[in-house]
């Protein structure tokens, strides 16, 4: 399968502090990624989709002054959380779908912990 | 409104006891179901995409089918590698480009 990497795969960060979560396909352009964030032992809730050059589409519930996603190419985008606080500490997965109706495929995770 | 259930949500089995995950929906224009496993702490691993009744696939032990309204995912005499969580999604006409995921099968392979 294709393969997306996401950077860091962990990291603590200080509360009122910025954070920037990396996700790039690295054998395929990718048109469409998918920011979610998963809580223990529950699914994958999607927070945001975004498209090459456009904007980022949020979820409902989603803040997104506080979640900056930024899709400036084909092979990246970038999820900011911005003045983290602790309830933003969770498990942040990318996931990247080079054509509509086929599968995505999705990086290795963050774990955010907010102290 | 879109909707997919796993069950069971979890199950235990002894290595080379086969069974089946099964993934519901009720999606209006199914545009494809994938089957993804996940590893604890880690971010899920594509296995298979169905995107009509009467598909399958297979991919050693693991065997995807597909009907109008469930998909099953088979494992034949699994073994404790195979232990993980197992998450269906959707993808259908109405929730446009994005994803809709089950709440995933835990299964555990036990020696």
């Amino acid at each position: 399968g294709a393969v997306v990497s996401q950077h860091p795969s962990w990291v603590i960060c200080k509360s009122g502090t910025s954070v920037k979560i990396e996700c790039r396909s690295l054998d395929f352009q990718a048109t469409t990624m998918f920011w979610y964030r998963q809580f223990p032992k529950q699914s994958l809730m999607l927070m945001a989709t975004s498209n090459e050059g456009s904007k980022a589409t949020y979820e409902q519930g989603v803040e997104k002054d506080k979640f900056l996603i930024n899709h400036a190419s084909l092979t990246l985008s970038t999820l900011t959380v911005t003045s983290a606080h602790p309830e933003d500490s969770s498990f942040y997965i990318c996931s990247a779908r080079a054509r509509l109706n086929t599968e995505a495929f999705f990086g290795q995770g963050t774990r955010l912990t907010v102290v | 409104e879109d909707q997919v259930t796993q069950s069971p949500e979890a199950l235990r089995l002894q290595e080379g006891e086969s069974s089946s995950l099964n993934c519901s929906y009720t999606v209006s224009g199914l545009r494809g179901l994938f089957w993804y496993r996940q590893d604890p702490g880690k971010g899920p691993e594509f296995l298979f995409t169905l995107y009509s009744a009467g598909e399958e696939k297979e991919k050693e032990r693991l065997k995807a089918t597909l009907t109008k309204k469930e998909s099953f995912l088979h494992i034949t005499a699994p073994k404790p590698e195979d232990s993980a969580t197992y998450l269906c999604a959707v993808r259908s006409d109405n929730y446009g480009q994005n994803f809709v995921f089950g709440p995933g099968t835990r299964l555990s392979v036990l020696p």
